[in-house]
């Protein structure tokens, strides 16, 4: 079974420009989460999607916006695009079976602000 | 708000020695507990997920135990090899299914 993939996995952007970050998840998954992770802050929740549906959202400003496909694939796009949002972007999918809520991991994408 | 926490940030551990990871959260109303390992620059693999009804899950060399009255997991090795070298991260899944990330220990196993 193929894993999380996500697209592109690198990128170079500047400030003030705005970027849209892919991820398709395991087949069969429903749920796809959203994570940044930089050196001072580590890993922070961005949001979940399940059934095309936001289903949590983690404490980042409007800028950061998501949604899913009926093929649960999903995108994360960030507008106006500052030097702090350098990151490493990584999205996890999971069943989101009720006693299971394992997570599977992409590669991530590297976004460079410059 | 639940916090992580990881001790130690770093070690370093000559092969062949057996080893310990701790992670603490501060809400113990919690889900599962998952434990990945990250390479550097790259995502995350998941190691073990335990359930908040166990104890304990275990998968080859290693063992994760977890006691949620007093807020703990640990993530032991055994017979560590320097292609364990990584990070370890654990992360704790709320009741609401979010999930909240340690800060990590960078292992360093040396041949």
């Amino acid at each position: 079974k193929a894993g999380v993939t996500q697209t592109p996995r690198y990128l170079i952007k500047t400030r003030g420009q705005q970027v849209t970050l892919s991820c398709s998840p395991i087949s069969g998954h429903r749920s796809v989460s959203w994570y940044q992770q930089t050196p001072g802050q580590g890993l922070q929740f961005l949001f979940e999607y399940f059934s095309e549906t936001q289903r949590n959202k983690g404490n980042f400003p409007g800028r950061f916006s998501g949604r899913q496909f009926s093929n649960s694939r999903s995108e994360m796009n960030v507008s106006t695009l500052e030097l702090g949002d350098s990151a490493l972007y990584l999205c996890a999918s999971s069943l989101a079976a009720t006693n299971a809520y394992e997570q599977y991991f992409g590669p991530g994408t590297r976004l460079t602000v410059t | 708000k639940q916090e992580v926490t990881q001790i130690p940030a770093a070690l370093s551990v000559p092969e062949g020695e057996n080893l310990v990871l701790n992670c603490s959260f501060t809400d113990s109303a919690i889900y599962n507990l998952q434990w990945f390992r990250q390479d550097p620059g790259k995502g995350l693999t998941s190691l073990l997920l335990i359930q908040s009804s166990q104890r304990e899950q275990t998968s080859g060399r290693l063992n994760a135990s977890l006691d949620k009255s007093s807020g703990r997991s640990t993530l032991y090795i055994a017979a560590s090899q320097p292609g364990d070298s990584a990070t370890y991260l654990c992360a704790v899944i709320d009741t609401g299914n979010q999930f909240y990330f340690g800060t990590g220990t960078s292992l360093t196993v040396i041949p």
